[in-house]
């Protein structure tokens, strides 16, 4: 497609359970990156991939939080045992190698009760 | 500690005046910067940047001036137009292709 696309829009989980999150970059575009945006805040940094690895994860917050990019396109971000305060809007981007303009995907909202 | 600050939550601003959206930075590694506009349910959308090396990028109604000395810049729209309305995010990154630093937002509401 021509955008970053990300599924699902919305997904309600229960206290504890296992959550994986997709994103379809745009194509061509090396870099992808993934943020947590909680309500009235801007987007927090949580993960960045040049092609297939991980070039920068300091922000994961804890363990519980993985994600991959097995092919260096599309990437899913995992979360185990999920707990409320993990509930929020997880962003993708992505963008060309070297330039600082990136381009966001509608966003997960996720809610876990 | 939050290095990328928008100290005003909202802004309201009548139709065809300026409106000036305002961010401060603490990191003086931070030499690319850029203003992103959000809808509700839809992700950040790219509006302009500026890189450290200028004081003013300028395109169509949309013009960001940079400060470095005081680690401040801003975003000017001129004339503001109802829909303008939307929320508009300052970001920040250390060399161009790495991770960005958000500011926690403006809401500017344009009224006809």
């Amino acid at each position: 497609g021509a955008g970053v696309s990300q599924t699902p829009s919305n997904k309600v989980t229960e206290k504890g359970k296992y959550v994986e999150l997709r994103c379809d970059p745009i194509s061509g575009h090396t870099a992808l990156y993934w943020y947590r945006q909680s309500l009235g805040q801007g987007p927090e940094f949580l993960i960045y991939f040049q092609g297939t690895g991980a070039a920068d994860d300091s922000g994961l917050p804890n363990d519980r939080f993985f994600a991959v990019r097995p092919e260096g396109s599309v990437s899913t971000l995992k979360i185990q045992r999920t707990e409320r305060g993990d509930s929020a809007v997880y962003l993708c981007a992505s963008s060309q190698t070297g330039t600082g303009e990136a381009f966001f995907g509608q966003g997960t909202r996720l809610t876990v009760v | 500690d939050q290095q990328v600050k928008q100290n005003s939550p909202s802004l309201s601003v009548q139709e065809g005046r300026i409106s000036i959206l305002n961010c401060d930075y603490t990191n003086s590694m931070f030499d690319y910067f850029l203003w992103y506009k959000k809808y509700p349910a839809e992700g950040p959308t790219f509006l302009i940047s500026i890189s450290s090396i200028k004081d003013k990028n300028e395109d169509g109604r949309f013009t960001v001036f940079l400060n470095k000395s005081a680690k401040h810049l801003s975003l000017h729209i001129v004339p503001s137009q109802p829909g303008d309305s939307a929320v508009y995010f300052c970001a920040a990154m250390m060399n161009a292709g790495n991770m960005l630093t958000f500011g926690g937002g403006t809401r500017l509401m344009v009224k006809p």
